[in-house]
C-alpha cells in the first residue's frame, strides 16, 4: 500500500505563508473527507492541526487551514512562525480494509 | 487533559514478540473512542499499525495483520500491542493515541518509544 505523497522539504519567511501538497488517488484523497494534517517536533509527541480537510481542533491557531481538489489535499500555514518549523503529515481515510493512509512527510523550515 | 504514554522493552531480539502498553490519563479508554498504534521507522513516515475500541474490536493494518494482537484492559485504563515474528525492518518508534472520529483521526499522541530490533 502507497504512501501518500507530499514534498521532501518546504520553506518560507517569518509572516509569509507556505502551502504543502498531499497527494493520494481516487482510492483515498480523493475518494473521501477525511484528510487529516499533524505537526511533529523531533522528540514530541505528533499534534493534530487539521481533520476532515478543513477542520481546526480547539487550540490550533487559524493561521493552519486545509483545503482538497480532486486527489491532492493541501495545507497553508499563514503568517508562518519560527515555531511553525516542523514535520508535517498528511493522512487520509481509505476505506474499510486499508483504512488509512499517511504522506511522507514535509518538513517545514521557517527561514 | 488526555495524555496517553509508551511503555514497554526497547530491545527485542528478531523472531521474537515486541510488546507495548499504552496508558491513558485523564480520560476513560471506556469513553467511547478507538485508540490506535502508529510507528514511524528510522527516516521514514508514519505507519498505521492497528486501532481497538474499549469493547474490544479491533482493526489491523492488511500488511501487519497476521502478526498484529491489539487488546484493552479496561480496569487499568490501557492498551496493549503484540507484533510477532519481528525483523529489523519492525525497528521503528512506536506511537499510541486517541482516535478523535473513529476514521483513524488521531488527536492526542503519545511522544513515542524506540525499539530496536537487533540480536
Amino acid at each position: 500500500q502507497s504512501a501518500l505523497t507530499q514534498p521532501p522539504s518546504a520553506s518560507g519567511s517569518p509572516g509569509q505563508s507556505v502551502t504543502i501538497s498531499c497527494t493520494g488517488t481516487s482510492s483515498d484523497v480523493g475518494c473521501y473527507n477525511y484528510v487529516s494534517w499533524y505537526q511533529h517536533h523531533p522528540g514530541k509527541a505528533p499534534k493534530l492541526m487539521i481533520y476532515e480537510v478543513n477542520k481546526r481542533p480547539s487550540g490550533v491557531p487559524d493561521r493552519f487551514s486545509g483545503s482538497k481538489s480532486g486527489n491532492t489535499a493541501s495545507l497553508t500555514v499563514s503568517g508562518l512562525q519560527a515555531e511553525d518549523e516542523a514535520d508535517y503529515y498528511c493522512s487520509s481515510y481509505a476505506g474499510s480494509n486499508i483504512h488509512v493512509r499517511f504522506g511522507g512527510g514535509t518538513k517545514l523550515t521557517v527561514l | 487533559q488526555v495524555q496517553v504514554q509508551e511503555s514497554g522493552p526497547g530491545l527485542v531480539k528478531p523472531s521474537e514478540t515486541l510488546s507495548l502498553t499504552c496508558s491513558v490519563s485523564g480520560y476513560s479508554i471506556n469513553s467511547g473512542n478507538y485508540w490506535g498504534w502508529i510507528r514511524q521507522p528510522p527516516g521514514k513516515g508514519l505507519e498505521w499499525i492497528g486501532s481497538i475500541y474499549h469493547s474490544g474490536s479491533t482493526y489491523s493494518n492488511p500488511s501487519l495483520k497476521s502478526r498484529v494482537t491489539i487488546s484493552v484492559d479496561t480496569s487499568k485504563n490501557n492498551f496493549s500491542l503484540k507484533l510477532s515474528s519481528v525483523t529489523a525492518a519492525d525497528t521503528a518508534v512506536y506511537y499510541c493515541a486517541r482516535e478523535l472520529t473513529g476514521d483513524r483521526v488521531f488527536d492526542y499522541w503519545g511522544q513515542g518509544t524506540l525499539v530496536t530490533v537487533s540480536s
